[in-house]
């Protein structure tokens, strides 16, 4: 089955880490530019991050930049979100995305939520 | 970066009936837009790219139209399965962005 798994989301505390995980599995993850978005709870959707198929490019929102870290293992098949330094208006649901074509996002995880409070 | 504005934010239709989404954005995307469906606790679904072209699988009442700043989805014939939230997503340049969404409510 093609399916995007994400893991690694919880509850952690102003100034906190946390290590997003995107298992993908049922297609050629080697091939793919692959993407995080995020979505505040009843709120709308936000782009925060992409990663080539090598690794070697990656791009980030403004408001993340610097604080997270994209990442990918091909041999595991898998994507990485390193947030760092997080802030309550981190707290969202991030999701990976499988990008089809030019940045067109056409297989979604079910997403993993994060969220900052003391 | 290029702003998405969704109209109207929500849009109330009875089942059956037609629905008309439009996008605007704030500077010339070309055609590369691209809308997904949102159901409650649920991912984003893909529907069109390109402005105007389906997704796999996504039925023909669902179509995109526009270029340049101005877009519309179309849903013919509403079915219960399509009360969704609408958002509309320009791919044109970084740091890609989504209009805040249309909610099409069941009237």
């Amino acid at each position: 089955e093609v399916q995007l798994v994400e893991s690694g989301g919880g509850l952690v505390q102003p100034g906190g880490s946390l290590r997003l995980s995107c298992a993908a599995s049922g297609f050629p993850f080697r091939d793919y530019w692959m993407h995080w978005v995020r979505q505040a709870p009843g709120k709308g959707l936000v782009w925060v991050s992409r990663i080539s198929p090598d690794g070697s490019s990656t791009s980030y929102a403004d408001s993340v930049k610097g604080r997270f870290t994209v990442s990918r293992d091909t041999a595991k098949n898998t994507a990485y979100l390193q947030i760092t330094t997080l802030r309550a208006e981190d707290t969202a649901v991030y999701y990976c995305a499988r990008d089809l074509t030019g940045n067109v996002l056409d297989l979604w995880g079910q997403g993993t939520l994060v969220t900052v409070s003391s | 970066e290029i702003v998405m504005t969704q109209s109207p934010a929500t849009l109330s239709v009875s089942p059956g009936e037609g629905a008309t989404l439009s996008c605007w954005a704030s500077q010339s995307v070309s055609s590369n837009l691209a809308w997904y469906q949102q159901k409650p606790g649920q991912a984003p679904r893909f529907l069109i790219f390109g402005a105007s072209t389906r997704a796999t699988g996504i039925p023909a009442r669902f179509s995109g139209s526009g270029s340049g700043t101005e877009f519309t989805l179309t849903i013919s014939s509403l079915q219960s399965e399509d009360f969704a939230v609408y958002y509309c997503q320009q791919y044109n340049s970084w740091p890609f962005t989504f209009g805040q969404g249309t909610k099409l409510e069941i009237k």
